[in-house]
Parts: C-alpha cells; structure tokens; sequence
C-alpha cells in the first residue's frame, strides 16, 4: 500500500466553482501534514500546512482526519490560475526532511 | 526565491553512464534532501543528508549516491543509469527550526 494515495483526476472545475479533494495516508505515526501546489514542469511549492483543527487560506481549506487518515483541500471560487497539480505530502516527523507524496490531483480550471 | 538553486537543468545521458546533479542551499539550511519525480508520479524520497552525513534513505538503491558540503552545497550521483532513471531530481532544503521545506527548480534527466 502506497504511503499517500490521491485520486490523480484531472478535475476539471467551471471557473467560480468550488471543488474539493481528499487524500489518504497509511502511517498512522505521520505528525506533519502540507498541500503542495506544482504547476506543469516546475518544482513543488507549498501551498499550505494543515493543522488538526482545520485551517484556512483565502480562497483555500485544508482539514484533517487523524482518526479516518485523510486529507481534504478544498479551492472555493476557483481561478483560472488555480489550475495545477495539487500534492498531498505527510512527513512521519516535525521537521523532517523525508517527506511523502501522494501523486497529486490534477485541477484544470475551465472559463 | 527558495534559495535553491540546481545544476544542471536539463541534461541527456546514455544507459550506462554515470550523472553528477548539483545542488545549493541558503546559508544555514544544514537538512537537504533528494527526490526523484517520474512523470505522472508525485516525488520519491531518495535519501537526505545532515551536517554531510546521511541520515535517511528511501527504496533506491546504492548506485545512487550522494554528498553534502560544507557550504551547503550538494550532489547527487546516480551510475550505471537505467531507461527509468528518466525523471525530473528535485533538491529540497530546510535550516533552523523551521518547519518549511523549499525546493529547487529540479533537473530533469533524461536517460537514452
């Protein structure tokens, strides 16, 4: 069983519509938790960390579900720039290097 | 912007031989660490380094190595390459008591 499984998509989303994904994870020790934004051909970047509690991020809500081991993003009033792969990433420690990824939701935002 | 900077950014090898990728970090970032991206796949750990030591490695094997350098800087050696070493190798470097991962730009490897 993969560390992190994401459903690759492509989502393709009306622009100003909401559309939200989950990912799942296996390590139940995991203790840190981030969604990664990667436009085509180009490095991750950090979108956002998710905290137990929920948290959002302007147009972005991240949640988490220790209990069940997932991970949800949620995108509201999507832009045409919010097109991209989404990675969800959990490192079994805080500050650790070695991160996990899943293989990404791919979100295309559609005029 | 992240700080990272890698070398080269693209690069065509024939099976067999043998690749340096590089890698340079911000001052103070004493953690980096190595992943491979095939395409359509999320990035594979590779191993990661601390103070010039390695301290973690994923599912690769030993024709991949590495090293860190006093000034920050990096290399990842791959030999003997494969077909499916074909990726694009991302760098990522953390310091202090931050939390925040950065990436570089990646080098993208193509094996023929």
């Amino acid at each position: 069983r993969k560390e992190v499984e994401q459903d690759p998509g492509p989502f393709n989303v009306p622009e100003g519509a909401t559309v939200a994904f989950n990912c799942t994870y296996s390590n139940s020790a995991s203790q840190s938790f981030f969604w990664y934004r990667q436009d085509c051909r180009k490095e991750p970047k950090l979108l956002m960390s998710v905290y137990s509690s929920g948290n959002e991020d302007g147009r972005f809500t991240a949640q988490l579900n220790r209990a069940s081991q997932y991970i949800s993003l949620l995108i509201r009033d999507s832009k045409l720039s919010d097109s991209a792969t989404y990675l969800c990433v959990v490192s079994a420690y805080y500050g650790n290097n070695r991160l996990a990824f899943g293989k990404g939701n791919q979100v295309v935002v559609i005029p | 912007e992240t700080g990272v900077t890698q070398s080269p950014t693209h690069l065509i090898k024939t099976r067999g031989q043998q690749v340096t990728l590089r890698c340079s970090s911000q001052s103070g970032h004493n953690t980096v660490s190595w992943y491979q991206q095939a395409l359509g796949q999320g990035p594979q750990f590779i191993f990661q380094y601390y103070r010039e030591e390695e301290n973690g490695r994923g599912n690769f094997p030993p024709r991949f190595s590495g090293l860190q350098f006093p000034n920050y800087s990096s290399e990842l050696n791959v030999n003997a390459l494969e077909l499916d070493d074909s990726a694009l190798y991302l760098c990522a470097s953390r310091g202090g008591t931050g939390n925040t991962i950065y990436f570089g730009e990646g080098s993208w490897l193509t094996v023929v």
